[in-house]
């Protein structure tokens, strides 16, 4: 089973900044990795796949990069919407596996 | 628009059976897709439960394996999730989605989840 490791487990970020979230595989997974935003009450919503590929509807502050065992989810300016829970999945193996996750709140 | 729903009972006892429907609407099922079954336990991540393919073919979670049974219903446009011998550990909210397949199992539709209770 691929083990994906995200860090920080949290990351107080203030409305406006950069946010910097890192997900790593255990092993390679190639680019099949996956980005979600989960806020509490609601699912999780697609963010990213193909490690930078945006889902429709997503806006242009949030990308991916990586590939192999080392992704990033980049938050370019942080709204008051994007406070949540980020989580990355790797989709290159069975068994499917999430990362633990990353809360970005409020500074 | 694509549309899932889950249904079942909130409460289930312990060493009894869990079941859970998906209902999709706004896309036929037996046309194309992985449908998936993912949990999240009360304060931990996201756990992948299994997949069901639209002819009927399936992956589970190794480590549920064992306990789970994920069965597809064309005619009703539903997908369903049973785990038997649930313990404390199975008390999670649990959400239906969609998966494109062919290798790119990432879920692009979800259900608003439901939670399950595992009672002793």
């Amino acid at each position: 089973e691929i083990v994906m490791t995200q860090s920080p487990a949290t990351l107080s970020v203030s409305p406006g900044e950069r946010a910097t979230l890192s997900c790593r595989a255990s092993q390679s997974v190639s680019s099949n990795l996956a980005w979600y935003q989960r806020k509490p009450g609601q699912a999780p919503r697609l963010l990213i796949y193909g490690a930078s590929t945006r889902a429709t509807g997503i806006p242009a502050r949030f990308s991916g990069s990586g590939s192999g065992t080392e992704f990033t989810l980049t938050i370019s300016s942080l709204q008051s919407e994007d406070f949540a829970i980020y989580y990355c999945q790797q989709y290159n193996n069975w068994p499917l596996t999430f990362g633990g996750g990353t809360k970005v709140e409020i500074k | 628009q694509v549309q899932l729903q889950e249904s079942g009972p909130g409460l289930v006892k312990s060493s009894e059976t869990l079941s859970l429907t998906c209902t999709v609407s706004g896309y036929s099922i037996s046309s194309d897709y992985y449908w998936g079954w993912v949990r999240q336990p009360p304060g931990k991540g996201l756990e992948w439960i299994g997949i069901i393919y639209h002819s009927g073919g399936t992956h589970y979670s190794p480590s549920l394996k064992t306990g789970i049974i994920i069965s597809i219903d064309t005619s009703k446009n539903q997908f369903s999730l049973k785990l038997s011998s649930v313990t404390a550990a199975d008390t999670a909210i649990y959400y239906c989605a969609r998966a494109l397949g062919s290798g790119t199992y990432f879920f692009d539709y979800w259900g608003q989840g439901t939670l399950v209770t595992v009672s002793s």
